[in-house]
């Protein structure tokens, strides 16, 4: 079965530091790939999504990076964090027998001071 | 661009009662609409697909219908119990990397 895994779970980071969220999938190949925040009083938005190894596409401009160095890692990144990176960071993949459905991850708690 | 709605955004109902979480979106080119539910601090737990070409799933006291053309979908929860309480979310998926839109959801709270 697949089963998708996220670290740090919570993480406080003051303003300016650098940030890294990991995401990894097990018992699927080729997946995609997706980054979501969930930020205090706002719905759930797609920051990036990936379809492949080096695949990287953005939703929105923002503060964030992501990158896909392995076919079921998916890392966020930020140089310097902002307040307004604050949020619940969720990862999510689809692919396989289950082919338009996405599963989520147990998500980052981000809170920058 | 897709904007998904969900109505009521808080709902709080006895116990044992039968309940209807609305959500509509703009537009009609989606692949399927998932719904979700999510407990606070958590992730996100995938109750109900439904295919753009289908009508209704259920699984247990759920069941989900869709309305491509009107842009409608419905979640349909019977005799309700106070574990159901959490954020029910529904989202579309669109786009060629099957992206999801949410709403921005419905709290629950079935009391005892």
């Amino acid at each position: 079965s697949q089963t998708i895994h996220q670290w740090p779970a919570t993480l406080v980071q003051p303003v300016g530091s650098p940030l890294s969220l990991e995401c990894t999938v097990e018992g699927t190949s080729n997946p995609n790939l997706y980054w979501y925040r969930q930020a205090a009083g706002r719905g759930l938005q797609l920051l990036f999504y990936s379809v492949g190894i080096g695949q990287i596409s953005s939703e929105v401009p923002q503060n964030l990076s992501a990158s896909r160095p392995q076919d079921r890692q998916f890392i966020l990144s930020s140089k310097k964090l902002l307040l307004s990176d604050s949020g619940f960071y969720l990862c999510a993949w689809r692919g396989g027998t289950s082919y338009n459905e996405q599963f989520f991850g147990p998500g980052t708690r981000l809170t920058v001071l | 661009k897709q904007e998904v709605t969900q109505i009521p955004a808080a709902l709080s109902v006895p116990e044992g009662e039968n309940l209807v979480l609305n959500c509509s979106f703009t537009d009609s080119a989606i692949y399927n609409l998932q719904w979700f539910r999510q407990d606070p601090g958590k992730g996100l737990t995938s109750l109900l697909l439904i295919q753009s070409s289908q009508r209704e799933q259920t699984s247990g006291r759920l069941n989900a219908s869709l309305d491509k053309s009107s842009g409608r979908s419905t979640l349909y929860i019977a005799a309700s119990q106070p574990g159901d309480s959490a954020t029910y979310l529904c989202a579309v998926l669109r786009g060629s990397a099957r992206q999801l839109t949410f709403g921005s959801g419905t709290q629950l709270t079935v009391l005892p």
